[in-house]
């Protein structure tokens, strides 16, 4: 089993441009989320999904936007990057609702410029 | 607001000692509270979850407590190596119980 896959591993952007962080499992998760990492401020919640067509926002979702077409691919939308943006990017997907451990991807670290 | 604290000051202790580390929150009713490892450019592993129910819960060199009422989980490692030299996650479940937040983390270095 390949778990959670993220794709890319590295990206720098610039300011103002788009981009899509990818983001797969194959463990036939409900559950699907986004979180940043940056230093001194823990992981943060951006967006997450229940299940194909569902999402809702996490705690800072201002400048990204998600879709979930299909249970197995959850991608993160960068509309107009800007610098406040850079940061490391963790996918997490769970079974169901509660009492489940979490499955991250291996990040995407992002440097906007 | 929901708030999780975990102690900042990084934790250095000897091989073959217990390493405690601690989990404070506020402002939540968790089922359940879950402890993760995250290695530096790795994203976080899944270690322990404790139900509300549930005071201790162990697996193999590790031991997780939960105290409701103190609103607190300690998490012990006990006869650590250098091998368990990371940063540990606390984490509960989000508002809508789809998500987590984590604290932010203690990192833990275990020397020779």
């Amino acid at each position: 089993n390949a778990g959670v896959t993220q794709t890319p591993k590295f990206q720098v952007l610039k300011t103002g441009q788009s981009m899509t962080l990818q983001c797969a499992q194959d463990m036939n998760h409900e559950y699907m989320s986004w979180y940043r990492q940056d230093p001194g401020m823990g992981l943060r919640l951006i967006h997450y999904s229940v299940g194909a067509g569902i999402t809702d926002q996490g705690e800072v979702p201002n400048g990204y936007n998600v879709s979930r077409s299909t249970t197995e691919d959850f991608p993160l939308r960068l509309l107009s990057a800007a610098p406040s943006q850079t940061s490391v990017y963790f996918c997490a997907s769970t079974l169901g609702q509660g009492f489940t451990e979490a499955f991250f991807g291996q990040g995407t670290r992002l440097t906007v410029v | 607001s929901q708030k999780i604290e975990q102690n900042s000051e990084a934790l250095n202790i000897q091989e073959g000692k217990t390493a405690t580390l601690t989990c404070n929150y506020t402002n939540y009713s968790p089922a359940y509270l879950q402890w993760y490892r995250q290695d530096p450019g790795r994203g976080p592993v899944f270690l322990l979850l404790i139900r509300e129910n549930e005071k201790e819960k162990r697996k193999e060199r590790l031991k997780v407590t939960f105290d409701t009422t103190l609103k607190q989980s300690l998490f012990h490692i006990t006869a650590s190596q250098p091998a368990d030299s990371a940063t540990y996650l606390c984490a509960l479940d989000q508002s809508s119980g789809y998500a987590l937040n984590f604290g932010k983390g203690t990192s833990l270095l275990v020397t020779p």
